[in-house]
């Protein structure tokens, strides 16, 4: 069964420059996360989507951030503008339920702004 | 204040020792207790998932719930270098979905 895959793995821009990061789950798999970790720091939950509703955005900045996910499926998540305290590896994971309890991580895309 | 505080580490033991690694928590609304592995560059892969008060074993790995105390404990027998990684404790309520992360601590076995 393949994982969760996530492109590009690594990005380095200027601050107040736009990125986007894109997430494939497991096949199958209804709920999908989007995670930020900052270095030496656990993963803080950004948003999850239910299919491709949108259950929990509390903890997204949503004047900078966005995210969707189409048909139900692959996700991008987005930054416009870059700040400094963006820099962080961003974590897409995905479970098959909605409970969150078996969640899949992938490798992550690590993002340095300058 | 942090709902899940975890020791820092960095924690370096020598092969074969037990490992003890130990989250504690505010919020009386977590009931579900989860403990990841993260290597270096990875993301996390769950290890063990606990619900009731106690001990629950798999392997050379046993994770310690006391709700009481709201403290959980992950103990790992037998330590070997392929156990190095960054080990977080994650926990959730009964409501939604959403895990709150403890900050990791990093273990090194040493050969």
């Amino acid at each position: 069964e393949a994982g969760v895959a996530q492109s590009p793995r690594y990005k380095i821009i200027e601050k107040r420059q736009s990125v986007a990061f894109w997430c494939n789950p497991i096949s199958g798999h209804a709920t999908l996360y989007w995670y930020q970790q900052i270095l030496g720091q656990g993963p803080k939950l950004l948003i999850q989507f239910q299919n491709n509703g949108v259950v929990d955005d509390s903890q997204l900045p949503k004047d900078r951030f966005s995210a969707e996910r189409l048909k139900g499926v692959d996700s991008t998540l987005k930054i416009q503008p870059a700040k400094l305290e963006d820099s962080a590896v961003y974590l897409c994971a995905s479970s098959p339920g909605w409970t969150g309890d078996t969640q899949y991580f992938g490798p992550g895309t690590r993002l340095t702004v300058l | 204040q942090k709902e899940v505080e975890q020791d820092p580490g960095p924690l370096s033991v020598p092969e074969g020792a037990i490992v003890s690694l130990n989250c504690t928590y505010s919020n009386s609304a977590f009931q579900y207790f989860m403990w990841y592995r993260q290597y270096s560059r990875k993301g996390p892969e769950l290890l063990m998932y606990t619900y009731s008060s106690g001990n629950k074993e798999d392997g050379r790995f046993t994770a310690q719930v006391d709700k009481s105390s709201k403290y959980i404990s992950l103990f790992i027998r037998d330590s070997q270098p392929s156990d190095s990684a960054t080990y977080l404790c994650a926990m959730k309520g009964t409501s939604g979905s959403r895990l709150t992360f403890g900050e990791g601590t990093q273990l090194t076995v040493n050969p």
